[in-house]
């Protein structure tokens, strides 16, 4: 069954470093998405891609964050500085025609660590 | 925007007992009602989904709820196991909002054998 995928599993980085976090969705769906989870709490919506552009961004996904689809497969999440509230776990989603259409598959997540 | 608030945030019941999650969402034009289901350390995926022209759908244990004048949805499981310990999320989508889902807070169950 194929699934998303995501790179690295776990970053650990100091704060104020660049972090480049990597995705392939799955290959016939046309919306990604990056969701972030902080230990223990709620999954919380970042970001949203289609057709090239994002399609909406929460107030979490400020200048320090950009998304990128650099060639038919990979979808990258970057963070410019990071700070240490941005330790959490980033998950990548993707589904076939947007989110009121149906499930969104997650990949297995990047934990990143900021020290 | 869209605002989803999910009950309870932990629930403890016994092997074979049912349990009942609660969520109650805000923007009316939502229209697509996941709920995900979260085990330690891994992905969320997704147990059922409801839309909002159905009241009710069910898949063997697992029963979703939909009220839409109130504004709220139910995940009811039946006979549950201990494999069924996880934390559960409610989401809705669809919204004016378009391009995102939003997630409840997420509810921890736990089964005890």
């Amino acid at each position: 069954e194929p699934e998303v995928t995501q790179t690295p599993s776990h970053q650990v980085t100091q704060m104020g470093q660049e972090v480049i976090l990597r995705c392939v969705p799955i290959s016939n769906h046309l919306y990604f998405y990056w969701y972030r989870q902080i230990l223990g709490q709620k999954v919380e919506f970042l970001v949203s891609f289609y057709n090239n552009e994002i399609s909406e961004k929460s107030e979490i996904f400020d200048d320090q964050f950009s998304v990128e689809r650099p060639d038919g497969s990979n979808f990258t999440l970057k963070i410019r500085s990071t700070k240490l509230e941005d330790s959490a776990m980033y998950f990548c989603a993707s589904n076939v025609a947007g989110p009121n259409t149906g499930e969104l598959f997650f990949g297995e997540g990047s934990r990143l660590t900021v020290l | 925007g869209e605002n989803v608030e999910q009950h309870p945030s932990t629930l403890s019941v016994q092997e074979g007992d049912s349990a009942v999650i609660k969520c109650t969402y805000s923007d009316s034009a939502s229209n697509y009602f996941p709920w995900y289901k979260q085990e330690l350390g891994k992905r969320p995926q997704l147990i059922i989904d409801i839309r909002s022209n159905v009241g009710e759908k069910k898949d063997q244990r697992i029963a979703v709820t939909l009220n839409k004048t109130a504004k709220h949805f139910s995940l009811h499981i039946t006979e549950t196991q201990p494999e069924d310990s996880a934390v559960y999320f409610c989401a809705a989508a669809g919204s004016t909002n378009a391009g995102k889902s939003t997630f409840g807070d997420g509810t921890t169950l736990t089964v005890k054998p």
